[in-house]
């Protein structure tokens, strides 16, 4: 089992519409989630970070934490062709460590 | 804040030569940095951990030989990519752990490597 795990899509949503990207994890022991983004051809850029359960927005982006099932999603409102990119879940067990999911790619149609 | 740099953006060489590839942390103290590789379509490979002052940590299959990392100060790691071959080309991104941001990569622009 890969210790994060993303659907690798395609997920293709039409603008205006929210987007849902998940992840799950197998170390029950993580302590920090984080979601990036990374255009075609570019670096990944950090968007989220989340460390206790619940919710927690940022403008249109709300990334959801549930430890009990080890799952974190990332929900996008609102969503724009410019939202078109690989999404990538990483989690930390300790500030040492980082794992990432190989990535979402999202699509968002005009 | 937390900003990465990477130097060069991009580079084309020839078989045989060595490449050095710079990242720096410009804004924070970076203890441990990380390199990664990105072939096209495909996910983010950590290549090796570089801490500040002490040897590298290589992932399995990563030969420490031909990428040599060197992290001599709080903001400066270089990975060497020694005798290059054509099979080296790739997209070569760094990362800085912000310990102070509950373990926060940030991660440079990357650099990307033609190896003719």
């Amino acid at each position: 089992q890969k210790e994060v795990e993303q659907n690798s899509g395609p997920l293709s949503v039409p603008e205006g519409a929210i987007a849902s990207l998940n992840c799950t994890y197998s170390d029950r022991v993580s302590q920090s989630f984080f979601w990036y983004r990374q255009y075609s051809g570019k670096s990944p850029e950090l968007i989220m970070s989340i460390y206790s359960n619940g919710d927690k927005e940022d403008g249109r982006f709300t990334a959801q934490l549930n430890k009990a099932s080890q799952y974190v999603s990332l929900l996008i409102r609102d969503s724009q062709p410019s939202d078109s990119a690989t999404y990538l879940c990483a989690v930390s067990i300790n500030n040492n460590d980082m794992r990432f999911g190989a990535g979402t790619r999202l699509t968002v149609k005009p | 804040g937390a900003v990465v740099s990477q130097h060069p953006s991009w580079v084309i060489c020839k078989s045989g030569t060595s490449v050095k590839i710079e990242c720096r942390s410009l804004d924070f103290q970076a203890t441990t940095m990380f390199w990664y590789r990105q072939f096209p379509k495909q996910s983010l490979m950590l290549m090796a951990t570089s801490n500040e002052g002490s040897k590298a940590t290589y992932e399995q299959g990563v030969e420490k030989d031909k990428f040599l990392i060197n992290h001599a100060s709080l903001t400066l790691s270089t990975l060497t990519v020694t005798s290059a071959h054509p099979e080296d080309s790739s997209f070569y991104i760094c990362s800085a752990l912000q310990t102070r941001r509950s373990g926060t990569q940030y991660f440079g622009p990357g650099t990307r490597l033609l190896v003719l």
